[in-house]
């Protein structure tokens, strides 16, 4: 069974400095991995997907990282703002086309 | 395009009533998921969908029925509400392995 885990649970920093997110995984048959952006009291905002061939994609000041072999992912953003405050969650794409989340990272991004 | 949209917002049940949540969208997406969002759990697969007509059991299936009568809707059901269904439940669409798509959530309290 998949099992996703993020950590830190939570985060917080000073405007400016760039945040880094971890997200493992045990199972590496995947077909992509995906981070998501949540605002509390709202839904899922997806912000990079990539794909199992892939070792990194890049939108804006965010850039994600996959090492399948290893099982590991990773969600760099530059130059943190205090609107880059919410809950970071990542999703593994496994067998049946289905999403097994991790538990997320809460950011706090300080002015 | 509305994307993915979810009702009600929020219901309150009492123990032992029914309800059926509805989820649409207007993407003309093959795949719909039912996921809730617990507090320490994350979210977690309920049921799915590949197809009009089809459904199959997530993760945590037990409680819940659903249907795909029309591709562009899934319902989702509790017969018979327990407190153990307090949850936020977020519906999702996607094509294949591609992104998914996340309503706005419906907030469920049971009492």
């Amino acid at each position: 069974k998949q099992e996703v885990t993020q950590i830190p649970a939570a985060l917080s920093v000073p405007e400016g400095e760039n945040l880094v997110l971890n997200c493992s995984f045990t199972d590496s048959a995947i077909y992509n991995l995906q981070w998501f952006r949540q605002d509390p009291g709202k839904g899922l905002t997806s912000l990079l997907l990539i794909q199992s061939s892939q070792r990194e994609q890049t939108s804006g000041r965010l850039n994600a990282s996959l090492d399948k072999s290893s099982g590991r992912s990773t969600l760099y953003i530059a130059a943190s703002q205090p609107g880059d405050s919410a809950t970071y969650l990542c999703a593994v794409n496994g067998a049946g086309n289905k999403l097994t989340f991790g538990g997320g990272t809460r950011v706090l991004v300080k002015p | 395009n509305a994307g993915v949209t979810q009702t009600p917002k929020f219901r309150v049940l009492k123990t032992g009533q029914s309800m059926t949540l509805l989820c649409a969208q207007d993407m003309n997406h093959e795949y719909m998921y039912w996921y809730r969002q617990d507090p320490g759990m994350g979210l977690r697969l309920i049921h799915y969908s590949v197809g009009e007509g089809t459904t199959a059991k997530g993760e945590v299936p037990d409680g819940y029925n659903v249907s795909r009568l029309k591709k562009q809707n899934f319902l989702l059901g509790l017969e018979s509400a327990a407190p153990s269904q307090t949850s936020v439940y977020f519906c999702a669409s996607g094509r294949d392995t591609d992104t998914q798509y996340f309503g706005p959530g419906t907030r469920l309290t049971v009492l």
